[in-house]
């Protein structure tokens, strides 16, 4: 799906190394989000920008993690130093439409592994 | 605060005949609704939502819901079911007065549709 692009489509890294997601919405959506799936936890809401500004990272699981958006056309997630737990689908996904009305719109996700 | 519950985690059906994948909400205020799809190996996509308006809302692939409001429920309809419709299905909800529109997302149905 053109709309948002996510890189590495697929990452396999040891434990202790540095890993960093990439997120290239279209421009012009006020709100990005990151979420991190797992079977064991479901949809996890890690971090929301709005404006490139960071909003609410709540839900960023522990100081290991950080996210950027310097512009908004772009965003990162970063993992450092990467754990076994941290094994799973990342999701980027922008805002469409209307405000609160407005629907997600997903890019395909990274499938991190971490041994 | 907002949440939604779907009480299946799999739902079994044959082809061709109709299906219900279930979700229930919690919201202050009137909810807004949304339905997901997420075949394997891909990112949530978009089926349809409601915001006002008539109860019964139609979406992508053939798929419908109906707002209930007195039994604060939104499940997902089809009235003839496909082979290729199985895949990972998720009902959210946001409040209209939710500042960041984030969407809380239910825990999944998995749709088997069996020849």
């Amino acid at each position: 799906d053109a709309g948002v692009i996510q890189s590495p489509r697929h990452e396999v890294t040891e434990m202790g190394q540095e890993v960093t997601l990439r997120c290239k919405p279209i421009s012009g959506h006020d709100y990005l989000f990151w979420y991190r799936q797992t079977m064991m936890r479901g949809l996890e809401l890690l971090i929301y920008f709005n404006n490139n500004v960071p909003i609410d990272d709540s839900g960023m699981p522990e100081d290991r993690f950080s996210a950027k958006m310097p512009n908004a056309s772009f965003s990162t997630l970063k993992i450092q130093p990467s754990e076994p737990r941290d094994s799973a689908v990342y999701f980027c996904a922008i805002l469409v439409g209307a405000g609160s009305t407005g629907e997600l719109f997903f890019g395909e996700g990274s499938r991190l592994t971490v041994l | 605060a907002q949440s939604v519950a779907q009480p299946e985690d799999q739902v079994n059906v044959a082809e061709g005949n109709p299906l219900t994948v279930k979700c229930t909400y919690s919201v202050s205020g009137n909810p807004y609704l949304f339905w997901y799809v997420q075949y394997p190996n891909r990112g949530l996509q978009f089926l349809l939502k409601y915001i006002t308006g008539d109860n019964l809302v139609k979406g992508s692939y053939g798929f419908e819901a109906e707002f209930n409001k007195s039994q604060t429920s939104f499940h997902l309809k089809k009235p003839s079911a496909l082979v290729s419709d199985s895949a990972l299905y998720f009902c959210a909800v946001r409040a209209p007065n939710n500042a960041g529109n984030m969407l809380t997302f239910g825990g999944g149905t998995r749709l088997m549709v069996k020849p």
